[in-house]
């Protein structure tokens, strides 16, 4: 268990308001990701990141950007979020970026 | 293209039945690695295990085994006697370099459901 957690964990908000993800970890993990999970479409990378203030777009990065100015926090960000963006989310780590990811509880977020 | 593609959406079976779920991938790289998750009903993410390309020697982990084989793109996971713990969703992916990391592609999942 790489002692990750993710908050809120669930959250409902309406369409064009911020959104703010906080994924944190305490194994001294180097590399953090933000998924999301859809049906029909499992998980797709939003971003990546490889170490303090590194990161890099994943698949479907649009409408999304991350911060990492700690190395145990990874923070989500939906400047104005839309309906699309309803999705369960899930922050992972691992040590390397060719090791297994550790996966957190998942966010469930509503966009209405 | 999908590059992890898990044929199979959903599969039924009963209890103590073998069950195969199939996983292709594609990718030009000759380093890479392969990986397994499961996700049950109750959401959380587990990894099952791990494989780079230079491996292709078959492993077994109980009721679980996971054949590799290069020659078709395959990484295929069998659950023998299943049970109804086995029901979940299963996630295959694929690691390929990009800069100086591996960045994963997971397949799309299959759903397995155990009926007792």
């Amino acid at each position: 268990d790489a002692g990750i957690t993710q908050s809120p964990r669930h959250k409902v908000t309406e369409t064009g308001t911020p959104v703010t993800l906080r994924c944190h970890q305490t194994e001294n993990h180097r590399y953090m990701y933000w998924y999301r999970q859809d049906p029909g479409h499992g998980l797709r990378l939003i971003h990546y990141s490889y170490g303090v203030k590194d990161t890099d777009k994943g698949e479907v990065s649009d409408g999304y950007s991350v911060s990492r100015s700690k190395t145990e926090d990874f923070l989500l960000t939906l400047e104005s979020a839309t309906s699309s963006q309803t999705s369960v989310y899930f922050c992972a780590t691992g040590g390397e970026s060719y090791n297994e990811q550790f996966f957190g509880p998942g966010t469930r977020l509503t966009v209405l | 293209a999908q590059k992890v593609t898990q044929a199979q959406t959903e599969i039924s079976v009963v209890e103590k039945e073998d069950v195969t779920l199939d996983c292709v991938y594609e990718t030009r790289d000759t380093t890479y690695y392969l990986f397994w998750y499961k996700q049950p009903p109750s959401g959380e993410l587990v990894f099952l295990i791990r494989r780079n390309s230079f491996d292709e020697q078959n492993e077994i982990s109980g009721r679980y085994s996971w054949n590799f084989q290069k020659s078709t793109s395959s990484f295929n996971f069998t659950i023998t006697a299943s049970q109804v713990v086995d029901s979940a969703v299963y996630f295959c992916a694929l690691s390929e370099a990009r800069g100086g990391s591996y960045i994963p592609t997971f397949g799309r999942g299959t759903s397995l459901i155990v009926h007792p």
